[in-house]
């Protein structure tokens, strides 16, 4: 069984459409996240979803938007899509030991916009 | 604020030979210092982590790693590679005050290895 698993895996689409990436846990982990990955490979955190509530959210356009129904799950919807959109997009969660915070990554999606 | 330097963009080690990989942070407390690997189309998983006690860690895969707080560093190491190893290799530095431990990743290492 896939620990965190999202969907698509792959998303190609043209400039100003709108999409949704997915994102499960079976881990039974409180907290959730969703990173970005660059070109460059320069990979940082976008939100942050604990129990259901946002509690870190980076400088990102509000054209994202996080949606968490439940605390298995963390979707991604972006609206208006542009150029700079493109790059591999994580979710991951975590698991907390004492001062320790493990994360457990997904295998990304990579989107490319058009 | 946190962030993390990996100097070296790109490595290419032989099969066997020793491996360094550099790692340098910027924070200002005790820091929670990780360093995952990410496999051609996979996500990122956990090599090692430091956050306390003793500054060598061990990791899987038979990675370790030597915090050194007076260079603020955190430099993975391997004695010898193996060709499975090729991947790109975080380092990451954890916010310990921020009530989350949100990491900040550095920009990554590629790491190919010849046979």
């Amino acid at each position: 069984d896939t620990a965190v698993s999202q969907t698509p895996k792959y998303l190609v689409t043209q400039m100003g459409n709108d999409k949704s990436i997915k994102c499960e846990q079976n881990l039974g982990h409180d907290t959730m996240y969703w990173y970005k990955q660059d070109s460059k490979k320069f990979l940082k955190i976008m939100f942050s979803y604990n129990n259901k509530e946002l509690i870190i959210n980076e400088t990102v356009p509000n054209r994202f938007s996080p949606k968490s129904p439940d605390k298995a799950h963390l979707n991604l919807h972006i609206n208006s899509l542009e150029l700079g959109d493109s790059a591999v997009y994580f979710c991951a969660s975590s698991q907390v030991t004492g001062l320790y915070e493990k994360l457990f990554f997904g295998s990304g999606t990579q989107l490319s916009v058009l | 604020a946190q962030s993390v330097t990996q100097p070296d963009i790109h490595i290419t080690v032989s099969e066997g030979a020793s491996l360094e990989l550099r790692c340098n942070y910027s924070y200002g407390a005790t820091p929670y210092l990780f360093w995952y690997v990410q496999s051609p189309g996979q996500g990122l998983q956990l090599l090692l982590k430091y956050f306390s006690g003793d500054t060598l860690v061990q990791g899987i895969k038979g990675f370790e790693a030597e915090f050194k707080r007076s260079q603020s560093s955190f430099n993975l190491r391997k004695p010898s590679v193996h060709w499975s190893d090729a991947a790109e290799y975080f380092c990451a530095v954890g916010a310990g005050n921020t009530g989350r431990r949100a990491l900040t990743f550095g920009s990554g290492t590629r790491l190919q290895v010849q046979p």
